[in-house]
């Protein structure tokens, strides 16, 4: 159990479009999910909290107009790169936790070049 | 959260168990050990967790120090499947509860 999935899992796009990255839990319910971006030999950094029914919550730094997030349902939350350029290019990687246990469990993530 | 201290990287010969420290000394009451492994270019796997008794699962062993501030990782019969950044995370309960993940372990194991 506490299967987390993406989608895609590879995106490649030009510069300036936008981008849908779709991350589901797959055998059970989450109101709040996590996204993260990983650069090149880095660590995970937390973007934003995805809170269902209710409205995102960027860290520090990170611009909200630019990753939009909506998290539909109990089991799917959306993040959007708008406007998208090279330097937006990182390993994007989504969290959830069954509530009942509360362990976060990672998708597989998704990699996206803008060229 | 509070901060972790990992070493940078360690190497392991397969079949050998591997034991990875991670200092947590500013840890709260609160706060829980976690532990997931990222093997290259996949998302985070979660290991184990604990709050204060050491705790065992099929992937590994967690041993907590009686005073909290520090812990240990063992995965009994390394593999070379095991080649991963392992992360030390300490995090209060609940799926709200963000993770925050330092720069980890590069576990390297050899033949």
């Amino acid at each position: 159990g506490a299967v987390v999935s993406q989608h895609p899992s590879r995106v490649i796009c030009k510069s300036g479009t936008s981008v849908k990255i779709e991350c589901r839990s797959l055998d059970f319910q989450a109101t709040t999910m996590f996204w993260y971006r990983q650069f090149p030999k880095q660590s995970l950094m937390l973007m934003a909290t995805s809170n269902e029914g209710s409205k995102a919550t960027y860290e520090q730094g990170v611009e909200k107009d630019k990753f939009l997030i909506n998290h539909a349902s109990l089991t799917l939350s959306t993040l959007t790169v708008t406007s998208a350029h090279p330097e937006d290019s990182s390993f994007y990687i989504c969290s959830a936790g069954p509530g009942a246990r509360e362990t976060q469990y990672f998708g597989p993530g998704t990699r996206l070049l803008v060229l | 959260d509070a901060k972790t201290t990992q070493p940078t990287s360690m190497d392991c010969a397969e079949g050998r168990a591997a034991n990875l420290p991670c200092n947590h000394s500013t840890i709260s009451g609160n706060e829980y050990v976690y532990w997931y492994r990222q093997i290259h270019s996949q998302g985070p796997q979660y290991i184990i967790h604990g709050l204060k008794n050491n705790e065992t699962n099929e992937m590994a062993s967690l041993i907590i120090t009686e005073d909290r501030k520090s812990s240990t990782l063992i995965l009994p019969h390394a593999t070379l499947r095991d080649t991963a950044v392992y992360y030390c995370i300490v995090r209060v309960r609940g799926t709200a509860s963000k993770l925050t993940f330092g720069t980890g372990t590069r576990l390297q194991v050899t033949l």
